[in-house]
């Protein structure tokens, strides 16, 4: 059975760091990838997605990817966060169906401190 | 575009009694998923639809559960009886029916039950 992990649960970093997000996912076939955002009280968002070609994915919000078969990972970077970048972040993984069949990780919360 | 659209945002209902959940997909879409979030279990996929026809329930908890979807444009997913347990925020989401399509969230409806 497919399934994702996110190993930090939750990871503060202060305003203009660096940030990744780590996410590891199982199975053998080639993956459908996506992050997601969910703000407070807000539905998730779309982030980016992998699924062909260039192993590393450009996003919204100045956020990118690079999905790594070797490592079965598949990570999210951000060179410089902003505070409005706290919120909660999902990867999710699919194989060869509709991206609904996703399966999600539990999440990593990020805090941004001033 | 509206996005997916969700009603009501906030339920409190005591236990025993129905709740009704609604949602509006965005336009176009052929695909339709409720979700489940909670803190313990995290998102878990409840039922999805394909030209309204329900594809996969295999996630609907129990048989208080239930799920249509009777025009393009309308689903609901109905709780009879509720139970404190079923508390939760619950989703809609919409995708366009091709390979690595993404979900499109709507904001959620948070379920209280007393």
């Amino acid at each position: 059975a497919q399934s994702v992990t996110q190993p930090d649960i939750h990871i503060t970093v202060s305003e203009g760091a660096s940030l990744e997000l780590r996410c590891n996912y199982s199975y053998g076939a080639t993956p459908y990838l996506f992050w997601y955002v969910q703000s407070p009280g807000q539905g998730l968002q779309l982030l980016l997605k992998y699924f062909s070609g260039d192993t590393l994915v450009q996003g919204i919000k100045g956020f990118e990817a690079e999905f790594k078969r070797s490592q079965s990972s598949f990570n999210l970077r951000k060179p410089s966060v902003h505070w409005s970048d706290a919120a909660e972040y999902f990867c999710a993984v699919a194989y060869n169906t509709n991206a609904g069949k996703s399966t999600f990780g539990d999440g990593t919360t990020l805090t941004v401190k001033p | 575009d509206a996005g997916v659209i969700q009603s009501p945002r906030h339920e409190v209902t005591e236990m025993g009694q129905e709740v009704t959940l609604r949602c509006k997909p965005i336009s176009g879409h052929d695909y339709l998923f409720w979700y489940r979030q909670t803190m313990m279990r995290g998102l878990e996929l409840l039922i999805y639809f394909n030209n309204n026809v329900p594809i996969d329930d295999s996630g609907m908890p129990e048989d208080r559960f239930s799920a249509k979807m009777p025009n393009a444009s309308f689903s609901t997913l109905k709780i009879q009886p509720s139970e404190p347990r079923d508390s939760a925020v619950y989703f809609c989401a919409s995708s366009l029916g091709v390979l690595h399509s993404p979900l499109h969230f709507g904001n959620g409806t948070r379920l209280t039950v007393t």
